[in-house]
């Protein structure tokens, strides 16, 4: 079946540090990719569209300078966390469809961020 | 999107048959009904998907009513390993589940808990 990998899946760094994680599928491609923010005992909020060449989009309240998105092939998007601090401390989902028809989305395994 | 409502946990044992109920009033034509299932730090998992009437797989069964402003989740006989946190989305998955940017809008899921 399809699949989606995230890499990192745990990461510990100092305030301030910069941290990419990245998210690709396996065995398709993926002209959209999702990435989203879960807080413990939370349910996962979305944080923003990645589009393949071009832009991603936002959710409100979501700042686009601290949280940096490139989807720079079909298979792969990153999402920089910029000069992080403890309250971007969280758990990080990445997901992405399959194009073909009645197709669900599929998700990564995670990276928990934690930032000291 | 259309907003889905769960029960927020459930409790089992193991052997039984859990069905977990999402009441989605507001269903578009074009939606279809979706659930995952999540474990602590993984990513939502891919469970089974339908439009209308049943579905069926290899664990678990999904039902809609005519009116599809509900669907039941079937699990048979529930083990351990079935703890977890089950979501149930619903949307337009030809557009990645609709919306302005085409997304999964996550609800609080339900928790179930199966006991020995």
């Amino acid at each position: 079946g399809a699949v989606v990998s995230q890499h990192p899946s745990r990461v510990i760094c100092k305030s301030g540090t910069s941290v990419k994680i990245e998210c690709r599928s396996l065995d398709f491609q993926a002209t959209t990719m999702f990435w989203y923010r879960q807080f413990p005992k939370q349910s996962l909020m979305l944080m923003a569209t990645s589009n393949e060449g071009s832009k991603a989009t936002y959710e409100q309240g979501v700042e686009k300078d601290k949280f940096l998105i490139n989807h720079a092939s079909l298979t792969l998007s990153t999402l920089t966390v910029t000069s992080a601090h403890p309250e971007d401390s969280s758990f990080y989902i990445c997901s992405a469809r399959v194009p073909v028809e009645n197709q669900p989305q599929h998700f990564g395994d995670g990276t928990r961020l934690s930032i000291l | 999107l259309a907003k889905t409502t769960q029960p927020i946990s459930m409790d089992s044992y193991e052997g039984q048959e859990v069905n977990i109920t999402c009441s989605h009033n507001n269903i578009a034509t074009n939606d279809y009904i979706t659930w995952y299932q999540q474990f602590p730090s993984q990513g939502p998992r891919f469970i089974i998907q339908g439009y209308k009437t049943k579905v069926t797989n290899e664990v678990a069964s999904l039902f809609i009513p005519a009116d599809r402003k509900s669907s039941t989740l079937s699990l048979p006989r529930v083990s351990l390993s079935d703890t977890a946190v089950y979501y149930c989305l619903v949307g337009d998955i030809e557009r990645n589940y609709g919306g302005s940017q085409g997304n999964l809008i996550f609800g609080k899921g339900t928790k179930l808990s199966v006991k020995p």
